[in-house]
């Protein structure tokens, strides 16, 4: 099974807010997770990624937190700003393999 | 602009006509991967190079699909006898094989084909 569910499927925060991404997976061979930002028209942007030998992980307002045990991870944006409103995709790759697999996509709002 | 590009940008056909859309990667990088992104949904994986070789290849590329990418270079990307269904975002990336091992791909703006 390659299934990566993202949750949930719109957000809506206020500006300075944090904004709380989901992603669960099921096939333990998964090895590498990153996170994309795609603003409308625009191709995904790689925002940040995570090792599973890592639990956390954190570049400027981003953070990944990484739970090995539960196969899940998440994407933390600390002091939304409207300019972060675009959708998020997390993403796995399979150990040795090349292709990302993709979750449904979080459509994210930050109203002023 | 040192990123992935990819022509055209849109592309509107009508059934049954065949399309081709181009991939440029980034520079020295000798991955290329093709995912296709339906309305509301996350890019799904089609196929993958390295350098010249294909070498993966998703049950969603029918027959009707066919890509290439000649001297490890550039890419395209064929659709015969296109189909209501073809309608999608059609994404390139590429990557260069990490220390780590991770190679990021990058990707670029995506054709927007309309089948009409």
């Amino acid at each position: 099974q390659q299934q990566v569910k993202q949750s949930p499927q719109s957000l809506i925060v206020q500006k300075g807010g944090i904004s709380i991404i989901n992603c669960a997976y099921e096939n333990t061979a998964f090895d590498y997770f990153p996170w994309y930002q795609q603003f409308p028209g625009k191709g995904p942007a790689l925002l940040i990624a995570i090792r599973p030998d890592v639990s956390e992980k954190k570049e400027g307002r981003f953070t990944i937190s990484f739970n090995k045990s539960a196969k899940q991870f998440s994407l933390h944006i600390m002091d939304s700003q409207p300019g972060d409103s675009a959708t998020y995709f997390c993403a796995a790759r399979l150990y040795a393999g090349n292709m990302l697999t993709f979750g449904g996509g979080t459509r994210l709002m930050v109203k002023p | 602009d040192t990123g992935v590009s990819q022509d055209p940008r849109h592309k509107i056909t009508k059934r049954g006509q065949n399309v081709t859309f181009r991939c440029d990667p980034i520079s020295e990088h000798n991955r290329l991967y093709w995912y296709r992104q339906t309305l509301g949904q996350g890019p799904e994986f089609l196929t993958y190079f390295q350098n010249e070789a294909q070498l993966e290849k998703s049950r969603l590329l029918s027959d009707r699909f066919s890509a290439e990418r000649p001297k490890g270079s550039f890419s395209t990307l064929e659709i015969q006898r296109t189909e209501q269904g073809d309608s999608a975002m059609y994404l390139c990336a590429s990557s260069l094989r990490s220390k780590t091992g991770y190679n990021e791909q990058f990707f670029g703006p995506g054709t927007r084909l309309t089948v009409l």
